[in-house]
């Protein structure tokens, strides 16, 4: 069974940095792209980013650019999010997801982990 | 940035009926479009890929449909299990990929 389990998240002042962890387990890791998804309290759905297979193609949304990075571990099979001065704006649950195949495009997502709450506030 | 519009926010339905549920895209995005399930406390769960193919599991009761700039997703007989929020979501062009504001399913 494929388990997507995120860790990381909290409280956190503005301005402050916060990583965010995403241990998968049940598939091949390597084998797939992977992404981050944030969702406001009682809100829609926001991508956030995208990681190749190799890390080579990664994506940002322009709302985190510059301030977020995504990265993976292959051997550990685990995903990351670092995220540098947050602003309140940047309170949601964050999810991670797995793709479709190795690249980053063309990807629905499918499964989602269970969410870690991370909020920005003084 | 391509803009998905779901309509309409609020779709109250009884138990037993049917329920459509529609998603615009701003430009064309061929059949690359999926729907996802999001019930409360839980974490979205995808229903249908490439505008019409369900995912492993999901019931024959959820149907998409569409192609280019305007999908549907119909659930026939509804259950009350199917009472959530959908959302639809364009892997077309990326970045960024782009979601529908959601469309919240309700009993009536």
């Amino acid at each position: 069974e494929v388990q997507l389990v995120e860790s990381g998240g909290g409280l956190v002042q503005p301005g402050r940095s916060l990583r965010l962890s995403c241990a998968a387990s049940g598939f091949t890791f390597d084998n797939y792209a992977m992404h981050w998804v944030r969702q406001a309290p009682g809100k829609g759905l926001e991508w956030v980013s995208s990681i190749s297979w190799s890390s080579g193609s990664i994506g940002y949304a322009d709302s985190v650019k510059g301030r977020f990075t995504i990265s993976r571990d292959n051997a550990k099979n685990a995903l990351y999010l670092q995220m540098n001065s947050l602003r309140p704006e940047d309170t949601a649950f964050y999810y991670c997801a797995k793709g479709k195949s190795v690249a980053s495009s063309y990807n629905w997502l499918d499964p989602w982990g269970q969410g870690t709450l991370v909020t920005v506030s003084s | 940035e391509i803009v998905m519009t779901q309509s309409p926010a609020t779709l109250s339905v009884s138990p037993g009926e049917r329920a459509t549920l529609s998603c615009r895209a701003s430009q064309s995005i061929s059949t690359n479009l999926a729907w996802y399930q999001q019930k409360p406390g839980l974490s979205p769960r995808l229903l249908i890929y490439d505008a019409s193919t369900r995912a492993t599991g999901i019931p024959a009761r959820f149907n998409g449909s569409g192609s280019g700039t305007d999908f549907t997703l119909t659930i026939s007989s509804l259950q009350s299990e199917d009472f959530a929020v959908y959302y639809c979501q364009q892997y077309n062009n990326w970045p960024p990929y782009t979601f529908g504001q959601g469309t919240k399913l309700d009993i009536k």
